[in-house]
């Protein structure tokens, strides 16, 4: 079967950074996304990696290596705006997204 | 970047009644759009795919007589629950992918959906 593994939850402190890692297997790869979801509101794109190595975007990172099935998003100089879900989603070999369960990232002062 | 739009974003209705969600892909044509429900806590569950012009494709367990699902246009996707049950109180997004597919895929804003 198809699963993502992310961790539930996670806690840090405004100013610090922190990683958030996401494990997978999937029927085929094309490509892996990460996006961010505060709540009551629609997911909306972070990143996407689909060759090994580090893409980074201003404050935001992603890390991809496919042969350990393993990305992260590095989020650094953490605001308190930052608090919200962030999911994982795997293009699979049929283009489908296949989600993760999201993990929630509380941002304490 | 490309816009998706839901309407109705926030529906109250009663038990036993009808819903009917639009989505609309603003400033491209949207091949494929995809529905999902999200309940709180949890992640994104995909009910259905659909391509304009032909029937939906449902996820294995969601009821295809229930959740009611029309993709008429390039542009247009409706979701119409029907005899609406609390149970079916949840967060509906959806998602439109345009021709360049995967990468060209975009969340509409979601529709709070709560059966009284």
């Amino acid at each position: 079967g198809q699963n993502i593994d992310q961790p539930t939850e996670m806690t840090a402190t405004e100013g610090a950074i922190v990683q958030i890692n996401c494990t997978y297997q999937t029927s085929g790869f094309n490509g892996l996304f990460w996006y961010q979801q505060h709540a009551g509101e629609a997911p909306t794109f972070l990143s996407y990696n689909v060759l090994d190595g580090l893409e980074e975007k201003g404050r935001f990172s992603s890390f991809l290596s496919r042969s350990k099935g393993y990305s992260y998003l590095l989020l650094k100089e953490l605001q308190m705006k930052d608090s919200a879900s962030y999911l994982c989603a795997v293009v699979d070999s049929n283009y489908q997204l296949i989600w993760g369960a999201g993990t929630k990232l509380i941002i304490k002062p | 970047g490309a816009v998706v739009s839901q309407h109705p974003s926030r529906v109250i209705c009663k038990s036993g009644t009808s819903v009917k969600i639009e989505c609309r892909s603003l400033d491209f044509q949207a091949t494929t759009m995809f529905w999902y429900r999200q309940f709180p806590k949890q992640s994104l569950m995909l009910m259905a795919t659909s391509n304009e012009g032909s029937k939906a494709t449902y996820e294995q367990g969601v009821e295809k007589d229930k959740f009611l699902i029309n993709h008429a246009s390039l542009t247009l996707s409706t979701l119409t629950v029907t005899s609406a049950h609390p149970e079916d109180s949840s967060f509906y997004i959806c998602s439109a992918r345009g021709l360049a597919g995967v990468h060209e895929q975009y969340f509409g804003p979601g529709t709070r959906l709560t059966v009284t």
